[in-house]
């Protein structure tokens, strides 16, 4: 089992709809990232959380530490969100342990 | 804003050949790492870096080697290339300290034929 679960694997909606993806883990972590990567491989991190929520424009991140479990949601979602997200756990003092990715795609 | 900047985002190369990735940051960062990236597998990490000539091996390090030099500056090096190191490859940098977010390069695509 790996460490770090993303669910779904894979996700088509329609522009518009509200989007969410879940990250749970099962190891002690110091803080969570949640990640983007767009074709052609680029990486930009979204958020880094370690407790309670943060939102950034369309984007919201929340983390339970107790249930070891974070969602990132997308409001009004548009095709240009279509990428893969990834979520990511910081273990000890630097190590990041990643989840398989969820690859999204917002058809218009 | 900072910046991770691979040399280069495609690159083929022969089997057998010594390849150089180059990564540099300008943030200065202490922490420098190395992971590839394969359908599937998800990202893996194959060296990291917490000073100036300072290396540790990750997860996956047979292969590779990896040279800092320069606190700005990480470079992996494939010392004998092989098609089974066909992959991406991205950096990420970052402040010491668990506290400290990452910064991702945008990526080599490395094909070893």
């Amino acid at each position: 089992k790996n460490e770090v679960e993303q669910s779904p694997q894979n996700l088509t909606a329609q522009e518009g709809e509200f989007i969410t993806i879940n990250c749970s883990y099962s190891v002690g972590i110091s803080a969570l990232h949640w990640l983007q990567q767009h074709p052609g491989g680029g990486i930009v991190s979204l958020f880094m959380l370690s407790s309670g929520k943060k939102k950034h424009g369309r984007l919201i991140a929340t983390i339970n530490i107790q249930e070891k479990h974070s969602s990132l949601h997308i409001t009004a979602s548009h095709p240009r969100d279509s990428a893969v997200y990834i979520c990511a756990v910081i273990q000890g003092a630097q190590k990041l342990v990643f989840g398989q990715g969820t690859r999204l795609t917002i058809n218009p | 804003d900072v910046k991770v900047t691979q040399s280069s985002r495609y690159l083929v190369k022969r089997t057998g050949e010594k390849v150089f990735l180059e990564c540099v940051q300008d943030m200065d960062h202490e922490n420098m790492f190395w992971y590839r990236q394969d359908p599937g597998l998800g990202l893996r990490l194959i060296y990291f870096s917490y000073d100036v000539k300072m290396k540790e091996k990750g997860d996956i390090p047979e292969g590779y080697s990896v040279s800092r030099e320069k606190k700005e500056r990480f470079s992996l090096i494939l010392e004998s290339a092989s098609t089974n190191q066909t992959s991406m490859y991205l950096c990420a940098s970052s402040f010491a300290g668990p506290s400290y977010g990452y910064t991702f390069g945008s990526g080599t695509r490395l094909t070893v034929v």
